[in-house]
């Protein structure tokens, strides 16, 4: 099955800068990759998606961007805020499966 | 529109007893699933069902039941609760179109379990 990692496991941003979040999945036959963030003692809410025929997505400060050669996608944070301040997971999945494999997360920690 | 709905949110349970936790989503999706989420363990899918009356194994089924009675329903049982089951469970739900496309999985609050 899909194995999916995120490096680092931690990462302290100082308010204003950028954060980055790479997952790396072992199936080269996946192509849907959601980002989820999740609040302390809240539900995982999706961010943004993106799949396997478009190589960089945005949505105001979130972006992905993916590259399938190397099996790796990203998530990029731009102008981090405190509220940015959160757990967030990367997944990946595969055409007709519609269940997904998570990685085990990063606790992006924005400091004012 | 509630979305996905847990209950109960928080449940103590002595070693050997069981409970039943009910996910109920008002999206008529047809997928749903249950996590269940540890600290330094991401989500681990326990099992899913892909449409009423249908089930089937996740990641770390053992020690789990489930039944999707009604599509609007996904029941996750324990029968017999140990403390390794100590957890957070979430259930999920997500569509499922004639495009075979993977769609975003929307998730309930949760239910905090504690086994003694």
């Amino acid at each position: 099955g899909e194995n999916v990692e995120q490096h680092p496991s931690t990462l302290s941003v100082q308010e204003g800068d950028s954060a980055v979040i790479k997952c790396t999945y072992s199936d080269s036959a996946s192509n849907y990759f959601p980002w989820y963030k999740q609040e302390l003692g809240k539900r995982p809410q999706l961010i943004i998606d993106i799949r396997s025929n478009v190589g960089e997505k945005k949505d105001q400060r979130i972006a992905v961007t993916l590259n399938k050669t190397a099996k790796h996608f990203s998530l990029h944070i731009t102008e981090t805020q405190p509220e940015d301040s959160a757990v967030y997971f990367c997944a990946a999945s595969y055409y007709g499966n519609n269940r997904l494999a998570f990685g085990k997360g990063n606790q992006v920690v924005v400091i004012p | 529109n509630a979305g996905v709905t847990q209950t109960p949110k928080f449940r103590v349970l002595k070693t050997g007893q069981s409970m039943t936790l009910l996910c109920a989503q008002d999206m008529n999706h047809e997928y749903m699933y249950w996590y269940r989420q540890d600290p330094g363990m991401g989500l681990r899918l326990i099992h899913y069902s892909v449409g009423e009356g249908t089930t089937a194994k996740g990641e770390v089924p053992d020690g789990y039941n489930v039944s999707r009675l009604k599509k609007q329903n996904f029941l996750l049982g324990l029968e017999s609760a140990a403390p390794s089951q100590t957890s957070v469970y979430f259930c999920a739900s997500s569509y499922w179109g004639e495009t075979f496309l993977n769609q975003p999985q929307h998730f309930g609050d949760g239910t905090r379990l504690s086994i003694l």
